[in-house]
């Protein structure tokens, strides 16, 4: 069973805080690697599909980075707010496999 | 714009009945999942369906049956449910497997006594 790993598992910041986590996964075999937005009560949306090496994507305050080669993703919030309190779920692919999802980064951002 | 759709949202079974949940979708997506959600444990895939007629283990399937009943709908079963498929279970739908985004439904809070 492919590995994904999510860090921190959560994590507290203030208002107006920038804060990143990480997402690492296999190096070999990489398809692509999703990025999911989890608000408590509700279902995952997602926030990017990335698949290739360097890739960076945006989405407002939200932006996101790729590494296949090392096998990283990391996950950037500029300037938090309470609205960004939520749980945030990578999923790694290669291609002939379905999605295999990490256990998530649960944001708590506190006003 | 429905989506993915659930149904119940909610159900309390005993141990040993059994129960189908049912999902639908409205955009045409060939892919369909099932998956359940455990407190430390994330999001686990039961089962998939890659395309209509066709259906495939996942992680968790122990205990769970599928049928994709059309293109639409895929529909999970508990024949004889336990205490442990206590849990959250969201279904799923994407264009294809891998590099399109999944859309997932509301979920079903399951319970079993």
């Amino acid at each position: 069973i492919l590995n994904v790993e999510q860090s921190p598992q959560s994590l507290h910041v203030q208002e107006g805080d920038s804060t990143n986590f990480t997402c690492s996964f296999p190096s070999s075999n990489f398809y692509a690697l999703h990025w999911y937005r989890w608000e408590t009560a509700k279902s995952p949306e997602a926030l990017f599909v990335m698949t290739l090496n360097g890739d960076e994507k945006k989405k407002g305050r939200i932006s996101a980075t790729l590494n296949t080669k090392e096998g990283y993703s990391y996950l950037y919030i500029k300037g938090s707010q309470p609205e960004d309190s939520a749980t945030y779920l990578c999923a790694f692919n290669s291609g002939n496999t379905p999605l295999v999802f990490g256990k998530g980064t649960r944001l708590s951002v506190i006003a | 714009n429905a989506g993915v759709t659930q149904t119940p949202k909610f159900q309390v079974l005993k141990t040993g009945q059994s129960m189908t949940l049912q999902c639908a979708q409205d955009m045409n997506h060939n892919s369909m999942y099932w998956y359940r959600q455990d407190p430390g444990m994330g999001l686990r895939l039961i089962y998939y369906s890659a395309s209509e007629g066709t259906t495939d283990k996942g992680e968790v399937p122990n205990g769970y049956n599928v049928s994709r009943l059309n293109k639409r709908e895929f529909s999970l079963r508990l024949e004889s449910a336990a205490p442990s498929q206590t849990s959250v279970y969201f279904c799923a739908s994407s264009e294809a497997r891998g590099y399109q985004p999944q859309h997932f439904g509301d979920g079903t809070r399951l319970s079993i006594l």
